[in-house]
């Protein structure tokens, strides 16, 4: 078993539409939780960076955190095509150097 | 957000021959930056961990020897892949630990990544 599960897709929405990304882990002492979104043969692009459960709101992003469920998600409103990318969940144990345990990534297409 | 530069963005070299691909954070010191490896359509493979001012920690199975590793200032970073190989051709990220004003933690910001294709 991974230590962080993602749903691979592609997850195909229409323009306008919110934009559901999920992610599970196993391990109870990941500490922080991020997001980031990677396009096509470019870096990682931080999204949102979050370490305590709850929601976190950041313009059309909102990352939410269930520490007891071990389940991190990400909503995007108002999707654009500009969108379409590839979404990683990530985690880190503090003390583990910042060491990001990935997941897999999903694949966003969102359609005009 | 901080910035993180790679360069070269792409390069190609002969088999046999070694590359060098540097990794700068501009507008922030960072004591630790990460090397990956990423496959198409797969997510990143954490190599090794680039400490400034010691030896860089790898991951298992990754060889020292073959992907040498230098954090010689607190804003630079080289990986050299020795030797190359075709099935060396990949995209290389690196990625740098800064602090986060406000949090008690600190997150990590990603290069551009460099495009290794070895012929």
């Amino acid at each position: 078993q991974k230590e962080v599960e993602q749903d691979p897709g592609p997850l195909s929405v229409p323009e306008g539409a919110i934009v559901s990304l999920n992610c599970t882990y196993s391990n109870s002492a990941f500490q922080y939780f991020m997001w980031y979104r990677q396009y096509s043969r470019k870096g990682p692009e931080l999204l949102m960076y979050t370490y305590s459960s709850g929601n976190k709101e950041d313009g059309r992003f909102t990352a939410q955190v269930d520490k007891s469920s071990k389940y991190i998600s990400l909503f995007i409103r108002d999707s654009q095509p500009s969108d379409s990318a590839t979404y990683l969940c990530a985690t880190t144990l503090k003390a583990a150097g910042n060491k990001l345990t990935f997941g897999g990534g999903t694949r966003v297409l969102v359609k005009p | 957000g901080a910035v993180v530069s790679q360069h070269p963005s792409r390069v190609i070299c002969k088999s046999g021959t070694s590359v060098k691909i540097e990794c700068r954070s501009l507008d922030f010191q960072a004591t630790t930056m990460f090397w990956y490896r990423q496959f198409p359509k797969q997510s990143l493979m954490l190599m090794a961990t680039s400490n400034e001012g010691s030896k860089a920690t790898y991951e298992q199975g990754v060889e020292k020897d073959k992907f040498l590793i230098n954090h010689a200032s607190l804003t630079l970073s080289t990986l050299t892949v020795t030797s190359a190989h075709p099935e060396d051709s990949s995209f290389y990220i690196c990625s740098a630990r800064a602090q986060v004003r406000g949090d008690s933690g600190n997150t990590i910001y990603f290069g551009e990544g460099s495009w290794l294709t070895v012929v």
